[in-house]
């Protein structure tokens, strides 16, 4: 059965720190996967999305870009972390066609 | 692009109340409407899908929705609430037949009281 891992499950960085999260899919080949932000009272926001290796999109500007170096990897970054970076991540994969979505567990982020 | 939007932020009910979350979506084409379900302290859980055939789709906890496609909505609805359905739900939308990205509402906060 195919699984999604995500981690850390919390992390709480200073200002102007790099950060690097990670996501894996097992289970599956050729996955689309997905990077989300959940804040209280905005839903989740799409920050970016691959449906392949080294193809990214990218939602919405921001400080943070994603990478896709494996099949079945989906890492989120940043250079120099804000404040305004603080927020619940999850990342999540569905097959080409889009009919169901798996999300990983989440990451608290907490710039400081 | 799609869009989503749930009106309700916030709907507080008591026990054995009816439930209806209202859900309206923004697209000309074909589209595939989902609701999650959010347990405090919990992943996004699945309740029901809906990609064509029956607009009345069941799911999972009694949980049921209803696609009505002159209106561009996907309400939720459950006759009977518990105390365990308190959570946050999200109505969402892709483009049916692509490899698309999945956009959400955002979210219902349902509190149920006893």
């Amino acid at each position: 059965s195919q699984t999604i891992h995500q981690w850390p499950a919390t992390l709480v960085q200073p200002v102007g720190s790099p950060l690097s999260l990670e996501c894996t899919v097992e289970g599956t080949s050729n996955p689309n996967l997905y990077w989300y932000r959940q804040a209280a009272g905005r839903g989740l926001q799409l920050l970016f999305y691959s449906v392949g290796i080294g193809q990214i999109s990218s939602e919405v500007p921001q400080n943070l870009s994603a990478s896709r170096p494996q099949d079945r990897q989906f890492i989120l970054s940043s250079k120099k972390l804000l404040l305004s970076d603080s927020g619940f991540y999850l990342c999540a994969w569905s097959e080409f066609a889009g009919t169901g979505y798996t999300f990983g567990s989440g990451t608290r982020l907490t710039v400081v | 692009a799609q869009s989503v939007s749930q009106h309700n932020h916030h709907v507080i009910l008591s026990e054995a109340a009816s439930l209806e979350l209202g859900c309206n979506y923004s697209y000309g084409g074909t589209v595939n409407l989902f609701w999650y379900v959010q347990y405090p302290g919990q992943h996004l859980q699945l309740l029901l899908k809906y990609f064509s055939g029956d607009p009345l789709v069941k799911g999972i906890k009694g949980f049921e929705a209803e696609f009505i496609k002159s209106k561009f909505s996907f309400n939720l609805r459950k006759p009977s609430v518990q105390w365990s359905d308190t959570a946050e739900y999200f109505c969402a939308v892709n483009v049916a037949g692509t490899a698309s990205k999945l956009t959400f509402g955002t979210g219902t906060r349902l509190q149920v009281t006893l």
